[in-house]
């Protein structure tokens, strides 16, 4: 079955820390992989994507992640997180032209 | 600047009341999607639509129907609201074909009392 996971409901950081975010995914094809953030009280806006090519991903706000295929995985990572990076972030994956699965979601929280 | 918009922020009504939550793209984007968002469900897709006049159900339409009479308007129709409908909707547009990534709107908090 087709199916992404976060396993991390919540993860707490210190402000200047390094973060991963875990994403695993279960589709039979290449995928097309996402991820997403979430402020509070707001819709999602994609801080990057992974089609093909380069492994490795950059997106905005300084977020980057990695596709690993052995490992179906799709990781984001942050060198130095902000107090302004708490919010909800989920990952997702494009399977066909109107499908999407949507991990359950992570919830970082930043210490000062 | 791309766009998603939807029509309330926040919105409260009485059971069985018919709700009506409207969403508007301006990215002449084929595809738009309706999801509720709970907490620890994720994303849920109620119906989606890829061109106007059609429809397609997603995996939980139960309760709620949906219209898409103009390529930019999608609207999402509770029949008649339940408390068990009470939650955040999210409204997504996206290109047509594999790959492209869905644009979302801020949200529409339902409250069903």
């Amino acid at each position: 079955a087709q199916s992404v996971t976060q396993p991390d409901i919540h993860i707490t950081v210190s402000e200047g820390a390094s973060l991963e975010l875990r994403c695993n995914y279960s589709y039979g094809a290449t995928p097309y992989l996402f991820w997403y953030v979430q402020s509070p009280g707001q819709g999602l806006q994609l801080l990057l994507k992974y089609f093909s090519g380069d492994t490795l991903v950059q997106g905005i706000k300084g977020f980057e992640a990695e596709f690993k295929r052995s490992q179906s995985s799709f990781n984001l990572r942050k060198p130095s997180v902000h107090w302004s990076d708490a919010a909800e972030y989920f990952c997702a994956v494009g399977a066909g032209t109107y499908k999407y699965i949507f991990g359950t979601g992570t919830r970082l929280k930043v210490l000062a | 600047d791309v766009k998603v918009t939807q029509s309330s922020r926040y919105l409260v009504k009485r059971t069985g009341e018919k709700v009506f939550l409207e969403c508007v793209q301006d990215m002449d984007h084929e595809n738009m999607f309706w999801y509720r968002q709970d907490p620890g469900l994720g994303l849920r897709l109620i119906y989606f639509s890829y061109d106007v006049k059609m429809k397609e159900k997603g995996d939980i339409p139960e309760g709620y129907s949906v219209s898409r009479e103009k390529k930019e308007r999608f609207s999402l129709i509770l029949e008649s609201a339940s408390t068990n409908q009470t939650s955040m909707y999210l409204c997504a547009s996206s290109r047509q074909g594999a790959g492209y990534e869905q644009y979302f709107g801020p949200g529409t908090r339902l409250t069903v009392t």
